[in-house]
């Protein structure tokens, strides 16, 4: 069946470092793909998509796009806030509607 | 874009008990999904709600641990039955934005189960 798999974390990274968060999937045919945040104490929002290959999906410094080649959706951010502090899920829809979710990497950006 | 309307936001529960979770959207929506987020853990699917007919639960869920209710198209509710600490989660609802689209996410219930 279809799979994500993204890095473990914790990810701890200085005030405007660069990051990367890498994510690969597994799925037949032409899945979606996403990544979703979570920052504490509240819910899950949708931080970018991309729906075919070779999509590039941004949103607040955060970017990532869709390689079918190598199966991979890695998020990247070229310098990251104290704000970005938060968990971040990798995520695809294949063919229904029900989204198949990494396991979620924690980011901790100190000052 | 959807807002969902999740509630309660937080409950503390004895072993043995069941706890019901509403889920309210501000739009009609075809399907909802429930999901659990373990401490720590990603999401998992438990049930997928279609207005007017039995949920489909994926595996390791069943009906008698988690009935699902969807009496319309912007409600649905999540039992959990005869609760145990195992059942210490997260509890989501969500809706979709349309085929192979997003979902929206309501802010979740966290359960913990003494």
């Amino acid at each position: 069946g279809d799979s994500v798999t993204q890095m473990e974390g914790p990810v701890t990274l200085s005030e405007e470092a660069f990051l990367t968060i890498n994510c690969t999937y597994t799925a037949t045919g032409y899945p979606s793909l996403f990544w979703y945040v979570q920052y504490p104490g509240e819910g899950l929002q949708l931080l970018l998509k991309a729906t075919k290959a070779d999509d590039k999906g941004s949103n607040k410094g955060f970017e990532a796009t869709y390689r079918k080649e190598t199966t991979s959706f890695h998020l990247e951010k070229g310098s990251v806030q104290v704000s970005d502090s938060a968990v971040y899920f990798c995520a695809l829809i294949n063919s229904g509607y029900a989204l198949n979710f990494g396991k979620g990497t924690s980011l901790l950006v100190t000052p | 874009s959807a807002v969902i309307s999740q509630k309660p936001s937080r409950d503390i529960c004895q072993r043995g008990t069941s706890l019901t979770i509403q889920c309210q959207v501000d739009s009609q929506v075809t399907m909802m999904f429930w999901y659990r987020q373990q401490p720590g853990q990603s999401l998992t699917l438990i049930a997928t709600a279609n207005q007017g007919s039995e949920a489909t639960y994926e595996s390791g869920f069943v009906i008698d641990k988690f009935p699902i209710s969807r009496p319309n198209l912007t409600f649905s509710t999540l039992t959990v039955s005869n609760m145990s600490p195992e059942d210490s989660s997260i509890y989501l609802c969500s809706v979709e934005d349309g085929p192979n689209e997003k979902l929206f996410f309501g802010s979740g219930t966290q359960l913990s189960v003494l």
